[in-house]
C-alpha cells in the first residue's frame, strides 16, 4: 500500500530564516505530488504541482520555491521566511495515470516568529 | 477556472442523527470529479468520498451518501447514524480531471460537530 511521509511535523522558524519541508512517497512509482497551505484552519491553497522529477509548476508568486529531486521527493524551500509564512502545510500525491484523487501525508505545522 | 462554495461554517449533530452538509460548485469542463475530505483535530486529510460527474448514480461509502445534481452544480454530503468520531472539518473539493493534472479547488470547510 501507499504511504506518504512528510516531516518535521512542527516547525518554529524565526523571520528571515531558511526554509527545508520534505515530502516522501512509498509503495507508488511516477506520482503526481503537491503542496497545499492551510491558514488559519480554513480553505487549502495549491502552492506547486509536480507530474515528474524536475518538473515544477507554480500556482500563486510567493516567497517559496519547491523542487523534486527524485520521483518519490518533493521538497518545499523558502531563502527568507516571511511572517505571513505561518501555516499548515500539506504535501499530497495521485497516481499518475488516474490524477482524479489525492491522498493527503500528515503535514507540517510552520510557525515563522 | 473552478470554484467551490461551503455556506455551512458550522453544524452540530446529536449523536445517532443524520446531518448534511452542502457544498456547489462552478466549472467549465465537461469531466470532472468531487469530492469530499475530512480534517479531525490531528489535521491529517482523509478521502470520505468521491463522485465522477459522468456517472449519474449518487456514490455511498458505508455512513457517507451524496447527493449530486449536476445540473444545479450542487453536491452535498449526508451522514446517518452519526458518531463521536465524525466530528471534523469537513471540505467538499472539486478538480478537472486529468488535463489539469488532478488539481484540486476546495470550500472553506464546514465546521461538524457531533455531541453525544
Amino acid at each position: 500500500s501507499q504511504t506518504i511521509h512528510q516531516w518535521p511535523a512542527t516547525l518554529v522558524q524565526p523571520v528571515g530564516s531558511p526554509l527545508s519541508l520534505e515530502c516522501t512517497v512509498e509503495g507508488t512509482s511516477n506520482p503526481n505530488l503537491y503542496w497545499y497551505r492551510q491558514a488559519a484552519g480554513r480553505g487549502l491553497q495549491l502552492l506547486f504541482y509536480s507530474v515528474g522529477i524536475g518538473q515544477i509548476s507554480s500556482e500563486v508568486p510567493q516567497n517559496l520555491s519547491a523542487s523534486r529531486p527524485q520521483d518519490r521527493q518533493f521538497i518545499l524551500s523558502s531563502k527568507k521566511l516571511l511572517l505571513s509564512d505561518s501555516g499548515f502545510y500539506l504535501c499530497a500525491w495521485s497516481a499518475l495515470r488516474n490524477t482524479d484523487t489525492q491522498y493527503f501525508g500528515p503535514g507540517t505545522r510552520l510557525t515563522v516568529l | 477556472a473552478q470554484t467551490v462554495t461551503q455556506s455551512q461554517p458550522e453544524m452540530s449533530v446529536q449523536e445517532a442523527e443524520t446531518v448534511t452538509l452542502s457544498c456547489t460548485y462552478d466549472t467549465s469542463e465537461s469531466n470532472y470529479y468531487l469530492f469530499w475530505y475530512k480534517q479531525p483535530p490531528s489535521r491529517q486529510m482523509i478521502l470520505v468520498i468521491r463522485q465522477e460527474a459522468y456517472k449519474q448514480q449518487n456514490a455511498t461509502e458505508n455512513r457517507f451518501s451524496v447527493n449530486f445534481q449536476k445540473a444545479a452544480k450542487s453536491f452535498s454530503l449526508k451522514i446517518s447514524d452519526s458518531q463521536l468520531g465524525d466530528t471534523a472539518m469537513y471540505f467538499c473539493a472539486s478538480n478537472a480531471g486529468g488535463t489539469s493534472y488532478g488539481k484540486l479547488t476546495f470550500g472553506q470547510g464546514t465546521i461538524l460537530t457531533v455531541h453525544p
